[in-house]
């Protein structure tokens, strides 16, 4: 079946430096990827939706500033937390559509724990 | 407001018994799916219903959409410690291609 890999699988930061999350489709193209943030006992929320070759659309909420999405490849989508502090700590979970096909169904990655010192 | 209402947000039960978990909305969905989180994993895909009044069977886990298509629910049978864990459903809510939006979950631990 189709896999999205993401990278790293966690990461600690110091407030105020930079996060870079990637998101891979291994085995099909995805012209279109999701990013969702996950707080602890709680749901998934759609963060923002990574169009390839172009920008990003952002949820209500979501500061495009802050969080940086990149989707330059067919395979790859990045999530950059800038100026990351105590509250962006969060797991960010990425999904994938895969471009092939007519379905709807999304693939999603194992996630990634971000945790803000 | 909420576009999903899932209930109950948390249950304890011990193994054996039987639950129930319920996915509410007062819109109409084309579709509507069940998924099944792990601590520190992504969610995992269980079924998708399309027909109003579908029954679907995985194992012990049985899932109905509502005939009205705005609702569902998700009955497990003789529920086991491998049970636990974060049931979500959720929807595509908008056109076609667009995100999967979820509930807000549902927390089962089930002890032995």
């Amino acid at each position: 079946g189709a896999v999205v890999s993401q990278h790293p699988s966690w990461v600690i930061c110091k407030s105020g430096t930079s996060v870079k999350i990637e998101c891979r489709s291994l085995d099909f193209q995805a012209t279109t990827m999701f990013w969702y943030r996950q707080f602890p006992k709680q749901s998934l929320m759609l963060m923002a939706t990574s169009n390839e070759g172009s920008k990003a659309t952002y949820e209500q909420g979501v500061e495009k500033d802050k969080f940086l999405i990149n989707h330059a490849s067919l395979t790859l989508s990045t999530l950059t937390v800038t100026s990351a502090h105590p509250e962006d700590s969060s797991f960010y979970i990425c999904s994938a559509r895969d471009s092939g096909t007519s379905t709807d169904t999304q693939y999603f990655g194992p996630g990634t724990r971000l945790t803000v010192l | 407001t909420q576009l999903l209402e899932q209930s109950p947000q948390f249950l304890s039960i011990q193994e054996g018994e039987n639950l129930t978990v319920y996915c509410n909305s007062s819109s109409v969905f084309s579709s509507l799916q069940w998924y099944r989180q792990e601590p520190g994993e992504g969610p995992v895909l269980l079924v998708t219903v399309v027909t109003g009044g579908e029954v679907k069977k995985l194992k012990r886990l049985t899932f109905q959409f509502g005939d009205a298509r705005k609702d569902s629910s998700l009955h497990i049978t003789a529920a086991q410690p491998g049970d636990t864990g974060l049931y979500l459903c959720a929807v595509f809510p908008r056109q076609a291609g667009t995100a999967l939006i979820f509930g807000k979950g549902t927390t089962l631990s089930v002890s032995s």
